[in-house]
């Protein structure tokens, strides 16, 4: 199957610094791009559509300022988590898919922040 | 995007069939039912994917009653290794938005 990597796959920052998540496909290309978040012992919530070449699509809650995302390319999707505080200390997953006519998702290994 | 609704946990031992049923009553003509599984500290994986009747796969069976309200995944002889979260989701066959619900952590034990 279809192979998403993301990078890093862990991150410690102090708070009030930015931190930038890569999502990349690897063996296919992929016009969308979906941005997760999880915290512990909860489901993964939809953060965001990342779409190649125009701006992303936020859900309602997340704010768009806060957490920035480039699909400057067919294969890479990268998440900033801007000005980042204890509270946005979480599990990040990204997910791309829609390969051979299928709406399967290929899900990245995840990265986990730590924002001290 | 239709809302699902499954057990929280279940519990089972290495060898027994689990079944988890999904309910969704709210799915649409052109929405497919579809299974996620996840292990902790990793990204889901996508499992099994239907819209009637039953579909089978080297990993699962999925079982979808004519009236599509609900559904049974089906783990046959489990293993330590299928302990995790099991997603059901309902997914419109030309969309790729998926929204979780709270999932099953199934605990297989020795």
């Amino acid at each position: 199957g279809a192979v998403v990597s993301q990078h890093p796959s862990w991150v410690i920052c102090k708070s009030g610094t930015s931190v930038k998540i890569e999502c990349r496909s690897l063996d296919f290309q992929a016009t969308t791009m979906f941005w997760y978040r999880q915290f512990p012992k909860q489901s993964l919530m939809l953060m965001a559509t990342s779409n190649e070449g125009s701006k992303a699509t936020y859900e309602q809650g997340v704010e768009k300022d806060k957490f920035l995302i480039n699909h400057a390319s067919l294969t890479l999707s990268t998440l900033t988590v801007t000005s980042a505080h204890p509270e946005d200390s979480s599990f990040y997953i990204c997910s791309a898919g829609g390969t051979s006519g299928s709406n399967e998702q290929f899900f990245g290994p995840g990265t986990r922040l730590t924002v001290l | 995007l239709a809302k699902t609704t499954q057990p929280i946990s279940m519990d089972s031992y290495e060898g027994q069939e689990v079944n988890i049923t999904c309910s969704h009553n709210n799915i649409a003509t052109n929405d497919y039912i579809t299974w996620y599984q996840q292990f902790p500290s990793q990204g889901p994986r996508f499992i099994i994917q239907g819209y009637k009747t039953k579909v089978t796969n080297e990993v699962a069976s999925l079982f979808i009653p004519a009236d599509r309200k609900s559904s049974t995944l089906s783990l046959p002889r489990v293993s330590l290794s299928d302990t995790a979260v099991y997603y059901c989701l309902v997914v419109k066959g030309s969309d790729y938005k998926l929204s979780f619900g709270a999932g099953t952590t199934v605990t297989v034990r020795a």
